[in-house]
């Protein structure tokens, strides 16, 4: 049982490059989020999906797209990188029915965009 | 939309002592959840806690319990018998549960905890 991998572990990009981010758990949960976590910040999260082919938007949604078209897998994919987008992304997932709706996190992508 | 505020970027505490963090978050609802996740240097988010809105109990976890305070709109965290392995950032999260379990975590800014040997 692998819990939440993400892939790859770091990245370097140029400004303008496109990049996709894989995130994948083996827990069965329904519900799955991507979060990125800059310098003096907590986690703010990006986009989120309740189940397979679904997803949402979230706080700070600009510059990103997702897709969830495997219930274990959600992609966070970047169009053309930009400098702000150099952050530590987080993949997290939970049960539906969970009470408390704790969420099971990835050990993170450092991505830095020169 | 929800804030969560933690005033004390660092804090340094003796081992074997014990410390208390502070976190107040601002909602208009009345059914939710907080948390505090730990992150060592490693990256990897752990959760230490987690107190549910309509309990009103205070959650202990071992060493760590907090101190939730429903109407000042406060969680405080209490780490007895502080220990190296203790030495992280904390933060603490709010989700609300109006969304049918689905929303993601706010989190507040972090607190740098310090163990002094």
């Amino acid at each position: 049982n692998a819990g939440v991998t993400q892939t790859p572990k770091f990245r370097v990009l140029k400004t303008g490059q496109s990049m996709t981010l894989l995130c994948a758990q083996d827990m069965n949960h329904e519900y799955m989020y991507w979060y990125r976590q800059d310098p003096g910040m907590g986690l703010r999260l990006i986009h989120y999906s309740v189940g397979e082919g679904t997803t949402a938007k979230g706080e700070v949604p600009d510059g990103y797209n997702v897709s969830r078209l495997k219930k274990q897998n959600f992609l966070l994919g970047l169009e053309s990188a930009a400098p702000s987008q150099t952050s530590v992304y987080f993949c997290a997932s939970s049960y539906r029915r969970l009470a408390g709706g704790k969420q099971f996190f990835g050990p993170g992508t450092r991505l830095t965009v020169l | 939309a929800q804030t969560v505020t933690q005033s004390q970027p660092e804090m340094s505490v003796q081992e074997a002592e014990t410390v208390t963090l502070s976190c107040t978050y601002d909602t208009s609802e009345s059914d939710y959840y907080l948390f505090w996740y730990k992150q060592p240097p490693s990256r990897q988010m752990i959760l230490v806690i987690r107190q549910e809105a309509y309990k009103q109990q205070n959650a202990t976890e071992n060493r760590f319990s907090v101190n939730f305070q429903k109407a000042a709109k406060s969680f405080s965290l209490k780490i007895s018998d502080s220990q190296l392995g203790d030495a992280a950032m904390y933060f603490c999260a709010y989700r609300s549960n109006s969304g049918g379990g689905a929303d993601g975590l706010t989190f507040g800014k972090g607190t740098h905890l310090i163990i002094q040997p």
